[in-house]
């Protein structure tokens, strides 16, 4: 079975705080997404990467960036964390047409 | 550009009921289609797909079959249980040359009462 993990299911942060959320994969897939999922929102992409060392942005980048040193883990980054990033986020890998998601982490931003 | 509609939740129906989500989608090309389940506590997980016109994708009891004419992908199960309260996503991603990526709908929470 395919697993995809998260560093922490929980997170509690102040304003300010840089914070990194961790995400692996371990099926040597190419690509990875983080969203982060808002009530009455649905999920929103945040970023996403085909391959080691490359990124796009997705439809809300403000605020975040990732890196991609190793194809198995994809790291979201909140270079100062504020308030309103306060969510649920949430990693996936997946094939040509087949997503598979991570449990998910819930931060809160004080 | 790409977009899903779904039905608004909350969801409550009693166990055994009939179960339709609504959920229709803007895309340009020949989107692949695709249902999302959230169970509580838990990462999201696919339920079906279908990737062309006239597809039904099912699994678990659930269906939706993709209508190119309504450009829709209603889900439906005929009898619902308990173990079915979730939140449940409606999804499009276009092709791109292996290098796809989704566009969700709001989600709708179903709860079912014993």
């Amino acid at each position: 079975d395919v697993k995809v993990t998260q560093s922490s299911r929980y997170l509690v942060k102040r304003t300010g705080e840089k914070v990194f959320l961790e995400c692996v994969q371990d099926m040597d897939h190419e690509n990875m997404f983080w969203y982060r999922q808002d009530p009455g929102l649905g999920l929103r992409l945040i970023y996403f990467s085909y391959d080691v060392k490359m990124k796009e942005k997705g439809d809300i980048p403000e605020g975040y960036s990732v890196s991609r040193e190793k194809k198995e883990r994809f790291s979201l980054i909140l270079e100062s964390a504020s308030t309103n990033q306060t969510s649920m986020y949430l990693c996936a890998s997946t094939t040509r047409d087949w997503e598979f998601f991570g449990p998910g982490t819930r931060l809160t931003v004080l | 550009g790409n977009s899903v509609t779904q039905m608004e939740g909350p969801v409550t129906l009693s166990e055994e009921a009939f179960l339709t989500i609504n959920c229709t989608y803007t895309a340009t090309g020949y989107p692949s289609l695709f249902w999302y389940v959230q169970y509580p506590g838990e990462g999201l997980q696919l339920l079906l797909k279908a990737t062309k016109a006239d597809d039904k994708g099912s699994n678990k009891g659930f269906e939706a079959t993709y209508r190119k004419e309504t450009t829709s992908f209603h889900l439906e199960k005929g009898s619902v249980q308990v173990s079915d309260s979730a939140v449940y996503f409606c999804a499009l991603s276009t092709p791109n040359f292996g290098n796809e990526k989704l566009t969700f709908g709001t989600g709708t929470r179903l709860t079912i009462i014993p």
